[in-house]
């Protein structure tokens, strides 16, 4: 079975610092990473994936994400927040091994940039 | 923009009447996907097409939820006798497949749905 984890519910973090929103994952065979993002009343917006290759993926508006295989996390990172960064973020994961399409996603965290 | 669209974005309905919701996804998407978020939560998945196909759907779907992609194209999702439980936002989600592609999901912006 596929499930995500994201421990924070909420991060708070001083514009123009690094911030960094965490999600472990478990899949039992090899997984699809990605992470979205929601602003108040919208629907998702998709900012990277990892399929394969460089653990570190580059996405939309400067974030990025870090896959670390040993320790099931895929945490989303940022070298300095903007207040705008403010919304909902969800990290999300497809088992491509298990033979289904579904996609799973984590409970969500708030990020909060105080300006 | 030609990105999935959700009809109608509210819905307002009383206790035990049904209510349908429509997704259009991305044209040349053939995977579609419907998802319950309430409020603080994340998406909850309900089912999946693949063209025409129902491929999966969520044990946690109550036989009073029904979905449909007769022609491989648009969707509906169809409550019947709701309950105040129902109330959350259903979310409309498209992605190719095939051909290489890992499938990344394109959302909605949704359709909320009130249960009074």
């Amino acid at each position: 079975a596929q499930s995500v984890a994201q421990p924070e519910d909420q991060v708070n973090v001083a514009e123009g610092n690094p911030l960094t929103v965490k999600c472990t994952y478990s899949v039992s065979g090899n997984p699809y990473l990605f992470w979205y993002v929601q602003y108040p009343n919208r629907g998702l917006q998709f900012l990277l994936k990892y399929i394969t290759g460089d653990n570190l993926v580059k996405g939309s508006y400067g974030f990025e994400a870090e896959f670390n295989k040993s320790q099931t996390s895929f945490h989303l990172k940022k070298p300095s927040a903007l207040v705008s960064d403010s919304a909902l973020y969800f990290c999300a994961v497809r088992d491509w091994k298990s033979g289904t399409y579904k996609y799973i996603f984590g409970t969500g965290t708030r990020l909060k940039v105080l300006a | 923009d030609t990105g999935v669209s959700q009809n109608p974005r509210h819905k307002i309905t009383k206790r035990g009447q049904n209510v349908t919701f429509r997704c259009d996804p991305i044209s040349e998407h053939n995977r579609l996907y419907w998802y319950r978020q309430t409020l603080g939560q994340g998406p909850e998945f309900l089912t999946y097409f693949q063209n025409e196909a129902q491929l999966e759907k969520s044990r946690l779907l109550s036989d009073r939820f029904s979905a449909e992609r007769p022609k491989g194209s648009f969707s509906t999702l169809e409550i019947q006798r709701t309950e105040q439980g129902d109330s959350a936002m259903y979310l409309c989600a498209s992605s190719l497949a095939g051909g290489g592609n890992t499938g990344e999901l394109f959302f909605g912006e949704g359709s909320r749905l009130t249960v009074l």
